[in-house]
């Protein structure tokens, strides 16, 4: 998997838009970008994936320059549970048997 | 999202005893299913990678007649730290795809006295 690199923490005010940057400059051509949190203690969580195109579900949206170099997440309305580590990963996708390598992640923190 | 479903969440166990982790796909088939391993403070750290049916692969420097993984249904893989020792104490989480996502498990806690 390509390596990936995130600011190691971020703060961010409740009801305010998170923005949290990915650089993947070594990204293939068929690896995907995905964006997993770990609230304290919990296993991680699947927000949401892409390839190159922009993507939006029901709690983020994933931004990918063109070049697909870095992506940005965003959480439009952030509160205090969205406090986590935030995990940018790339992955070959399209077979069950590829593995996710986690990095240091964000650490994000929403203050009231 | 699909739910995987680990068991026991929290453990505590003497030094030279051995624990099995539980790790079920409860409402999909799992062919490939990943153990992780995190300590305090750091990232998650792939243990190994289960495969229904056959033997797991580690990765490198992960102890296999240690860490004994059985995945002997498409729902259901077993993690057994044997002869546990208190530096084993640690946070496990496994892990199933479901199409091109990975769902976790909620982890357990051990922690060898």
């Amino acid at each position: 998997d390509a390596k990936t690199t995130q600011p190691p923490s971020m703060d961010c005010a409740e009801g305010r838009a998170a923005n949290l940057p990915c650089n993947h400059s070594t990204i293939s051509g068929n690896e995907y970008v995905y964006w997993y949190r770990q609230i304290h203690s919990q296993g991680p969580q699947y927000i949401i994936h892409g390839l190159k195109n922009n993507e939006t579900n029901e709690m983020a949206s994933l931004i990918i320059t063109e070049d697909r170099k870095s992506s940005t997440l965003i959480l439009p309305h952030a509160t205090l549970r969205d406090t986590a580590v935030y995990y940018c990963i790339v992955r070959v996708s399209g077979g069950s048997n590829y593995k996710l390598t986690f990095g240091k992640g964000t650490l994000l923190t929403v203050n009231p | 999202g699909a739910v995987v479903s680990q068991h026991p969440s929290r453990v505590i166990c003497k030094s030279g005893t051995s624990v099995k982790i539980e790790c079920r796909s409860l409402d999909f088939q799992a062919t490939t299913m990943f153990w992780y391993r995190q300590f305090p403070k750091q990232s998650l750290m792939l243990m190994a990678t289960s495969n229904e049916g056959s033997k797991a692969t580690y990765e490198q420097g992960v102890e296999k007649d240690k860490f004994l993984i059985n995945h002997a249904s498409l729902t259901l893989s077993t993690l057994t730290v044997t002869s546990a020792h208190p530096e084993d104490s640690s946070f496990y989480i496994c892990s199933a795809s479901e199409g091109v996502k990975l769902f976790f498990g909620s982890g357990t806690q051990l922690s060898v006295l």
